[in-house]
């Protein structure tokens, strides 16, 4: 079936360095794919998306690109802040559905000064 | 803002009581989801609804049921708390449309003794 697979956390950084979350997933035909992110004590919230090959989603300073050739949905950001920390999870919506969604397990993200 | 409003942050029940989540959206949305938080485990989708008084399974059902009378609300029944069930119960809701956004609820943490 379809899956997400994301990397391990928790990912610790100081302040201002480069951020890439991975993320890769198996599924059949042309999903659309996802990042939502989830601050501490809150509900998940959608922070960018894509919905075909090669799109490049971005928002906040984030940017995710779809890559089908590597079936891959990275998550990059140049420069952290410490009200970056959060957990974020990558997802995806198989072809021919409707909003459901597959989420990985979530990465959790510590920024310090 | 879309507001998703979950009725307990906190919730301790024993084995084998009933339990009741309630969930409430403020935006007319058609789609309502009850996923459940694991750590590991990321999201898993436990049932969603289309419209009122319809539902549909999602990937964990088992042990749970829902019940959506009116448009704005969608409740999830455990209808014998289990151990197992221990766990981060997160409420979305969102548009018709293919890759409207979830807007999420803060989470109802419930233990079972």
């Amino acid at each position: 079936g379809d899956s997400v697979t994301q990397m391990e956390g928790p990912v610790t950084l100081s302040e201002e360095a480069f951020l890439t979350i991975n993320c890769t997933y198996t599924a059949t035909g042309y999903p659309s794919l996802f990042w939502y992110v989830q601050y501490p004590g809150e509900g998940l919230q959608l922070l960018l998306k894509a919905t075909k090959a090669d799109d490049k989603g971005s928002n906040k300073g984030f940017e995710a690109t779809y890559r089908k050739e590597t079936t891959s949905f990275h998550l990059e950001k140049g420069s952290v802040q410490v009200s970056d920390s959060a957990v974020y999870f990558c997802a995806l919506r198989p072809t021919g559905t409707a909003s459901k969604l597959t989420f990985g397990t979530g990465t959790r993200l510590q920024v310090t000064l | 803002d879309v507001k998703v409003t979950q009725s307990s942050r906190y919730l301790v029940k024993r084995t084998g009581e009933k339990v009741f989540l309630e969930c409430v959206q403020d935006m007319d949305h058609e789609n309502m989801f009850w996923y459940r938080q694991d750590p590991g485990l990321g999201l898993r989708l436990i049932y969603f609804s289309y419209d009122v008084k319809m539902k549909e399974k999602g990937d964990i059902p088992e042990g749970y049921s829902v019940s959506r009378e009116k448009k704005e609300r969608f409740s999830l029944i455990l209808e014998s708390a289990s151990t197992n069930q221990t766990s981060m119960y997160l409420c979305a809701s969102s548009l018709r449309g293919i890759n409207e956004k979830l807007f999420f609820g803060s989470g109802t943490q419930l233990s079972v003794l």
